[in-house]
């Protein structure tokens, strides 16, 4: 069963604006962690912001912010006031288990993101 | 920030033979690194868990026979493909954790991945 849920492929946002990322997942873990990576075209992996399951507060991490809602499972990635350099695909991936735990995340399918001028 | 590194960033070789893919952890000691692959518009998918000083861990499905991990110290693993065909034309990533991060080592860093084609 899919365990990271992205359910937009792809979205056009305007340079500036703010824009928002669904992901849900499903566990039955009490502790686990929720990553968002950005893939540029050039394919490295770069990470964004964390959120673990015992934070209570929200991530953030200059202009991302993790909208992360327990009890319905989701993890939202906000991207406020776009820039073009935004443009790439985003993934959002989750680490079973405490953070001292192996770690390996999984990844769900992606949205790519296209900041328009 | 701590880096990871991948060579070759791509190579293509004929079909039949093996290829070697290293991953460095430039700054960090790795005991742990992981091994995806991902396919044109996909999502990465995990290999394998490369242990240091142990065997790999292989997930569900992929040949451990074909796909030959070693990490043999605590900042290089390596994924061999042997006997390449064309379907395992793909990008491979690996990463590694930095156990000295905060939150118990949360973050993960990738490497800037590998392109392979088989022809």
């Amino acid at each position: 069963a899919q365990k990271i849920t992205q359910t937009q492929p792809g979205m056009f946002v305007q340079e500036k604006e703010a824009v928002t990322l669904d992901c849900t997942y499903d566990t039955s873990d009490q502790s686990y962690g929720l990553f968002w990576y950005k893939q540029p075209s050039s394919g490295e992996m770069i990470f964004l912001i964390y959120q673990g399951s015992y934070d209570e507060q929200n991530a953030t991490e200059g202009r991302y912010s993790l909208n992360f809602q327990k009890a319905r499972k989701s993890a939202n990635l906000v991207i406020s006031a776009s820039q073009l350099g935004d443009s790439a695909m985003y993934f959002c991936a989750m680490r079973e288990g405490p953070a001292d735990s192996w770690g390996k995340l999984q990844f769900g399918a992606g949205t790519q993101v296209v900041v328009t001028p | 920030g701590a880096v990871v590194s991948q060579h070759p960033s791509w190579v293509i070789c004929k079909s039949g033979t093996s290829v070697k893919i290293e991953c460095r952890s430039l700054d960090f000691q790795a005991t742990t690194m992981f091994w995806y692959r991902q396919f044109p518009k996909q999502s990465l998918m995990l290999m394998a868990t490369s242990n240091e000083g142990s065997k790999a861990t292989y997930e569900q499905g992929v040949e451990k026979d074909k796909f030959l991990i070693n990490h043999a110290s605590l900042t290089l693993s390596t994924l061999t493909v042997t006997s390449a065909h064309p379907e395992d034309s793909s990008f491979y990533i690996c990463s590694a954790r930095d156990w000295g991060g905060r939150a118990g080592g949360a973050k993960q860093y990738f490497g800037p991945g590998t392109r392979l084609t088989v022809t």
